[in-house]
């Protein structure tokens, strides 16, 4: 079953930040946070993921709390293009539980 | 990452026939994952395919009706059989390298079933 927690759905102006939480309190010390997102009913699309450390990439930043039981995905300049749903993912041994993720617009 | 060739992309089926779901990798890998994904809802992991022993179903989840196969370490098959309209849904296949790199996933198999 999935470990996350995340809003239901956001929106975003275009241009701005989107920030989006995900709340994963039973995490264990050893499991990964990853983020996807779905366009259009496509396979889901890697964003970024991470253990204990913030991370950056082309994409996305990852913000993990240091007591590791949330974490928030921030698009810094969002784009129609990033209209999708998004994932929190924690594994649960050798698999990926999807919960019911956000739906975030962007809004011209 | 590795790129996941899924086949049909589509197709529309009638009720009490089986249809066949293709997963090719390009890199050999250890695990692979079916999911479904009924419309509008998230996805659902179906079973994980190890190569050389039986797939593992998830609660829910039979052999009987969801068969894998998983002849060697770059090629899988599900078939969904004796269907019927709320087996319409979009089947995806799933790798994973190792979890300091995530999974990927391929682009799905659209399926009605009419």
């Amino acid at each position: 079953d999935a470990k996350t927690t995340q809003p239901t759905s956001m929106d975003c102006a275009e241009g701005r930040a989107a920030n989006l939480p995900c709340n994963h309190s039973t995490i264990s010390g050893n499991e990964y946070v990853y983020w996807y997102r779905q366009i259009h009913s496509q396979g889901p699309q890697y964003i970024i993921h991470g253990l204990k450390n913030n991370e950056t990439n082309e994409m996305a930043s990852l913000i993990i709390t240091e007591d590791r039981k949330s974490s928030t995905l921030i698009l810094p300049h969002a784009t129609l293009r990033d209209t999708a749903v998004y994932y929190c993912i924690v594994q649960t041994g050798n698999q990926f539980y999807f919960g019911t993720g956000t739906s975030l617009t962007v809004i011209p | 990452s590795a790129v996941i060739s899924q086949k049909p992309s589509r197709d529309i089926c009638q009720r009490g026939t089986s249809l066949t779901i293709q997963c090719q990798v390009d890199s050999q890998v250890t695990m692979m994952f079916w999911y479904r994904q009924q419309p509008g809802q998230s996805l659902t992991l179906i079973a994980t395919a190890n190569q050389g022993s039986e797939a593992t179903y998830e609660s829910g989840f039979v052999i009987d009706k969801f068969p894998i196969s998983r002849p060697n370490l770059t090629f899988s098959t599900l078939t969904v059989s004796n269907m019927s309209p709320e087996d319409s849904s979009i089947y995806l296949c799933s790798v994973v390298f190792g979890f300091a790199y995530g999974y990927t996933f391929g682009s799905g198999t659209r399926l009605t079933v009419v």
